[in-house]
């Protein structure tokens, strides 16, 4: 099985724009989850999916970030209009039920 | 909710046993975790342990568990320096959702 695939692996992009992250889960696991990486506050859950459906998107820092999962093989994270302080590293995690979560590479994403 | 914390940094040396430790404070969380991340990379899961197991071990690895204290431990046997990373312990809270530790960069000189 080829993993979690997340895109794009680098991000660099000004202050206002739209940025989209990309994430193709592990066939058959049916929850996915976006976490977020910082040095100042390490990982963070920003929102989660069972079976498509969002059950917690308490995590999200504000309605500038959004995700959906349109099917069970794909999902994003959009952020409009992007600031600088989102810059960070990206995380899609797949699970199948009770079993351990499986992590992407990540998107490193700049904001300049 | 679930808090975990564990040390930030450990230096060992090549061949030598290196122990990661970390506290969790919810003590329905069913299942511990331990993670490693390199540098460039996401989290790869190295092992995980039920909570009504208080051992487990797999090759150089030995997570021990002591549920009484909420107290999780990783031995890594014969440090290599490959082995050098981030190492995150994790615990699952009431409602199911894994809350991480900071991570422990451990360092590995020859």
């Amino acid at each position: 099985d080829a993993g979690v695939i997340q895109s794009p692996r680098h991000e660099v992009t000004e202050m206002g724009q739209e940025v989209t992250l990309r994430c193709k889960p592990i066939s058959g696991h049916n929850s996915l989850f976006w976490y977020r990486q910082t040095m100042m506050r390490g990982l963070e859950l920003l929102i989660y999916f069972n079976n498509n459906v969002p059950i917690d998107d308490s995590g999200m820092p504000e309605d500038r970030f959004s995700a959906k999962m349109p099917n069970a093989s794909f999902s994003t994270l959009k952020i409009q209009p992007s600031e600088p302080r989102d810059s960070a590293v990206y995380f899609c995690a797949a699970q199948m039920g009770n079993q351990p979560q499986h992590f992407g590479d990540g998107t490193r994403l700049s904001i300049l | 909710g679930e808090d975990v914390e564990q040390s930030l940094f450990l230096s060992v040396r090549e061949g030598d046993s290196s122990v990661i430790n970390c506290t969790y404070t919810d003590s329905s969380s069913t299942y511990l975790y331990w993670y490693k991340q390199e540098p460039g990379a996401g989290l790869q899961l190295l092992t995980y342990i039920f909570s009504n197991m208080d051992m487990k071990q797999d090759q150089r690895l030995t997570v021990l568990l002591n549920k009484k204290d909420k107290h999780l431990s990783l031995r890594i046997a014969d440090t290599q320096t490959g082995d050098s990373a981030i190492y995150f312990c994790a615990a699952t809270d009431s409602w199911g959702k894994l809350q991480f530790g900071a991570g422990t960069q451990v360092v590995v000189t020859p």
